[in-house]
């Protein structure tokens, strides 16, 4: 089974910052990768997904890339709202495993 | 937009059984594969099972193979888990989500919680 890693498992930055969470996956899933959104006490909601495909109604500071078996969420300009616990998945499959969570706070 | 509510969570013993249901609304349900994803308390995403669109194929976690069986009734627009020999680190919330394309979870039910405990 392939295993999704990410990291870092959480950081603090300051508004206005760029923030970048990384995860890797142990074989390549070509760019079969999602990111979510879990805001404290919500539902987790779908960021990017293939890679780099922004979500209709996502804020364009949202950006993903990579291919392969190296990704990366990026957050331009963090906002007081994105304060959330961001997870991969790969969606190569019907076997939708996750990464363990970055939680992103404000310094 | 979509609607998908969990329903059939509560406290069971360790041992028990349980059936989580999930009714959907408001999409072609039978047209899109659907999944159950847990979230387990203060802990991260675990994806626990998925179900073709058809019924046709079933995927599940290896920790709840044999153990866990979905189903979906695709005139009622219903998902069901049924669980059984449940232990403790089955306490969780369930979420069920539908796939539009590429095993993507576009969208989200609530949640039902499951606790296992004495």
């Amino acid at each position: 089974d392939i295993q999704m890693t990410q990291s870092p498992s959480s950081l603090s930055a300051s508004v206005g910052d760029r923030v970048t969470i990384s995860c890797r996956a142990s074989r390549g899933i070509s760019n079969y990768l999602a990111w979510y959104q879990q805001k404290p006490g919500k539902v987790p909601k779908l960021l990017i997904y293939a890679a780099s495909t922004l979500q209709s109604g996502v804020p364009s500071r949202f950006s993903g890339s990579g291919s392969g078996t190296d990704f990366t969420l990026t957050i331009n300009s963090l906002q007081p709202e994105d304060v959330a616990t961001y997870y991969c998945q790969k969606h190569n499959s019907p076997v939708g495993t996750f990464g363990g969570g970055t939680k992103v706070e404000i310094k | 937009e979509v609607q998908l509510l969990e329903s059939g969570g509560g406290l069971v013993q360790p041992g028990g059984s349980l059936r989580l249901s999930c009714a959907a609304s408001r999409f072609t349900f039978g047209s899109y594969a659907m999944s159950w994803v847990r979230q387990a308390p203060g802990k991260g995403l675990e994806w626990v099972s998925t179900i073709s669109g058809n019924g046709g194929a079933t995927y599940y976690v290896d920790s709840v193979k044999g153990r866990f069986t979905i189903s979906r009734d695709n005139s009622k627009d219903m998902l069901y888990l049924q669980m059984n020999s449940l232990g403790a680190d089955d306490t969780a919330v369930y979420y069920c989500a539908v796939c539009y394309s590429d095993y993507v979870y576009d969208y989200w039910g609530q949640g039902t919680l499951v606790t296992v405990s004495s």
